[in-house]
Order: C-alpha cells, then structure tokens, then sequence
C-alpha cells in the first residue's frame, strides 16, 4: 500500500494569513502516460461529505476558490490557503489515486488562530 | 447534475451483514470509464477507500477487506451495492459512495450513511 503521511496532524492560522499543509507518499504517484501526479486533495467541514478541491496535484477543481493551491511532484506534496477565511475552517485530506489500494492522509485540522 | 445518495441500515448487531446501497443520478454506470467506489469513516477519524465497480465491471478492493466485501451494479437502477460480512463493532462508521471518472479522484459524493455497529 502507498502510505500518505500529512503534516502537521493541526494548524492554527490568524484569518487573511496563509496556511500550508503537507502530503508525502511512501512511493511515487507520478502516473507515466500524462507525466501528472495522481494526487488530490480534499476539504471535509463537520457533518459534510468531502470535497475535492485540487487533482493532479495541482488542477482545481471548478468553483474552488483561487486562494487554494496544490504544488508539488514525486512523493512530496503541498495544500496552500494564501489567505485564510472563516470559511476554510475544516480538515484536509491528501489521497493518491495512482495504485490500489487508494489511500488516504491521515487528515489535517486547520483552525482559526 | 450528479447525487448519489446511501442508503441501509443504520444499526447491525455483530457477525451479521450489512449491505448498503448507493443510488445515484447524473450519470451512467455503463459510460466507459465512469466508476463508483465506496469510503468510510469512523467517528472522528480518516477516511478508508473501501471499493470500486467500473463501467465494464472490473472491481477492485481494499486488500484488508477484500473477504468481507462485494460490490456489484445494477445498470439499469443507477444503483451500486456493497455487501460487508461478519460486521464487528470497529466497522461503525459513515460509509459514502462516491463517482470518479477514468483517472481521477473521487469528485462526487453521497451525504453519507452511518452505521452503528452494536449489539
């Protein structure tokens, strides 16, 4: 199995500040017939199902906010918020959809400061 | 616009089965590429890819669960069924289905249904 490793396990950012989560795979998830890596991440609010934000480690997803990006390659990965909001209060996921069995990060709290 | 929805029990006592079944709209189980997997998580923790049915019916599962589980389609009820056998306390969690299309992660998901695990 790929292990997703996130760091760090919580975070507390002060609002309009930027905020970095980070995402490493035990192997890489670079998937050859694109040169991309099958890496997403997703944003899950209490009570909600999660919500894809960024694939192919760096795409967002339409409607997602510009201030989230997805940066990185090989077996180290990265979730920025350039400018914190309210709204963004959640738990972050990693997950690499490169190799069976999917797995996923163990997930990243992110709080207000 | 693409929803799925999970529905089943919401309580199974130990050793029996629980069988789940996404229903969803939006989209078709028979388009060449489309998949529909299965995801739980347990109050307060990660999530854990469960299972996967593809438009050809390729199924694919997680190597921890693959004795306990089955997933099959019905096509014609855009419906998704997962069955998990010998149902243990430590199997209580939301369970989701969600869509992914070829390569990708999972970009639609259901609200998710939990299941309490309990004698």
């Amino acid at each position: 199995d790929i292990v997703m490793t996130q760091s760090p396990d919580s975070l507390a950012v002060s609002l309009g500040e930027r905020a970095t989560i980070n995402c490493k795979s035990s192997q890489s998830v670079l998937y050859s017939s694109n040169n991309k890596n099958c890496l997403a991440w997703y944003q899950q609010k209490p009570g909600q199902p999660p919500k894809l934000l960024i694939y192919w480690a760096s795409t967002r997803e339409s409607g997602v906010p510009d201030r989230f990006s997805g940066s990185g390659s090989g077996t180290d990965f990265s979730l920025t918020i350039s400018s914190l909001q309210a709204e963004d209060v959640a738990v972050y996921y990693c997950q690499q959809y490169y190799g069976i069995p999917y797995t996923f990060g163990q997930g990243t709290k992110l709080e207000i400061k | 616009q693409i929803t799925l929805k999970e529905s089943g029990p919401t309580l199974v006592k130990p050793t029996q089965t629980l069988t789940l079944t996404c229903t969803f709209s939006g989209f078709s189980l028979s388009t060449s590429g489309v998949g529909v997997g299965w995801i739980r998580q347990p109050p307060g923790k990660a999530l854990q890819w469960l299972a996967l049915i593809f438009w050809d019916d390729d199924k694919r599962y997680s190597p921890s669960l693959k004795s306990r589980l089955t997933i099959t389609k019905d096509t014609s009820k855009n419906q998704v069924v997962l069955t998990m056998t010998n149902m243990d306390p430590v199997d209580t969690a939301t369970y989701y289905c969600a869509h992914r299309h070829g390569v990708s992660p999972f970009s639609y998901w259901g609200q998710g249904t939990l299941v309490t695990v309990s004698s």
